[in-house]
C-alpha cells in the first residue's frame, strides 16, 4: 500500500515564526489532504490539494504530484496553531494518513 | 463544516461484550468512514461506505462490522470487544462533489 512520511515529527516555534511541514508519499495519488488536530482532539480539514498551490489566510499548501510530495506553510504562527498536522493521501476512498507533525507554538 | 455527531462520546466496556458506535450526519453526504487513532499509528481506516447498504473494508477491518441503512447514519460494531480495540474512533464524511473529509468529534472507547 501507499506509504506516507511526514517531517519533522516535532516542531517548537516562538509565536510569529514561520514554518514548513513536509509530506512524502510513495505512489501516485488523486487525493491529498492536510488536517489539523487541535489539543482537544478535533480534526479540521485545512486543504484538499492533490496538485498545485492553495492559500487560506496564514496557511498555504503546495503539492508536486509528479515528485510525490506536499508542503504546508504556516506563516506568523500563533499559539492556536499548536497541535498535530496530518497529511493524508489516497486513490479514491482508500485513504492513508501520515504519522503527523506535532507543532508547539510558544507565546 | 458538516454536521457530524458521534455517540457515545466515551465508553468503557468489558472484554467480550458487543459495542456499537454511531455516526450521524446532517449534510446528506454519500461517503462515510470509520477510523481509529492510536499512539504510534496515527489514523487508520476501518471501513467506509459509498451509499446506503454499500460498504467496504479498510486497512484494519478485522473484528469490526458496519451497517448503513440510512444516508445519515453509519454504525460501527465490535461483536466481541478486545483490549486491542481500546482506541479513539473517528467518523468522517464527504460529498460526491469533493473528496474533502469532515470529521466528527470522536469516541473514546476503553475495553477492560
Amino acid at each position: 500500500g501507499i506509504q506516507v512520511e511526514q517531517s519533522p515529527p516535532d516542531l517548537i516555534l516562538q509565536e510569529g515564526a514561520n514554518s514548513t511541514l513536509r509530506c512524502n508519499f510513495s505512489d501516485s495519488v488523486n487525493n491529498l489532504q492536510w488536517f489539523h488536530q487541535n489539543p482537544w482532539g478535533q480534526l479540521i480539514n485545512l486543504f484538499y490539494i492533490p496538485s498545485g498551490t492553495k492559500q487560506n489566510g496564514r496557511l498555504s499548501a503546495t503539492t508536486v504530484a509528479t515528485e510525490r510530495y506536499s508542503l504546508l506553510y504556516i506563516s506568523s504562527s500563533q499559539t492556536t496553531d499548536s497541535g498535530v498536522y496530518f497529511c493524508a493521501v489516497g486513490l479514491g476512498q482508500n485513504f492513508v494518513f501520515g504519522p503527523g507533525t506535532r507543532l508547539s507554538v510558544l507565546p | 463544516d458538516a454536521g457530524i455527531t458521534q455517540s457515545p462520546r466515551h465508553k468503557v466496556t468489558e472484554t467480550g461484550t458487543p459495542v456499537t458506535l454511531r455516526c450521524h450526519q446532517t449534510e446528506n453526504h454519500r461517503y462515510m468512514y470509520w477510523y481509529r487513532q492510536d499512539p504510534g499509528h496515527g489514523l487508520r481506516l476501518i471501513h467506509y461506505s459509498y451509499g446506503v447498504k454499500d460498504t467496504d473494508k479498510g486497512e484494519v477491518s478485522d473484528g469490526y462490522s458496519v451497517s448503513r441503512s440510512k444516508t445519515e447514519d453509519f454504525l460501527l460494531t465490535l461483536e466481541s470487544a478486545t483490549s486491542s480495540q481500546t482506541s479513539v474512533y473517528f467518523c468522517a464524511t464527504h460529498s460526491t462533489d469533493s473528496y474533502e473529509q469532515y470529521f466528527g468529534p470522536g469516541t473514546r472507547l476503553t475495553v477492560t
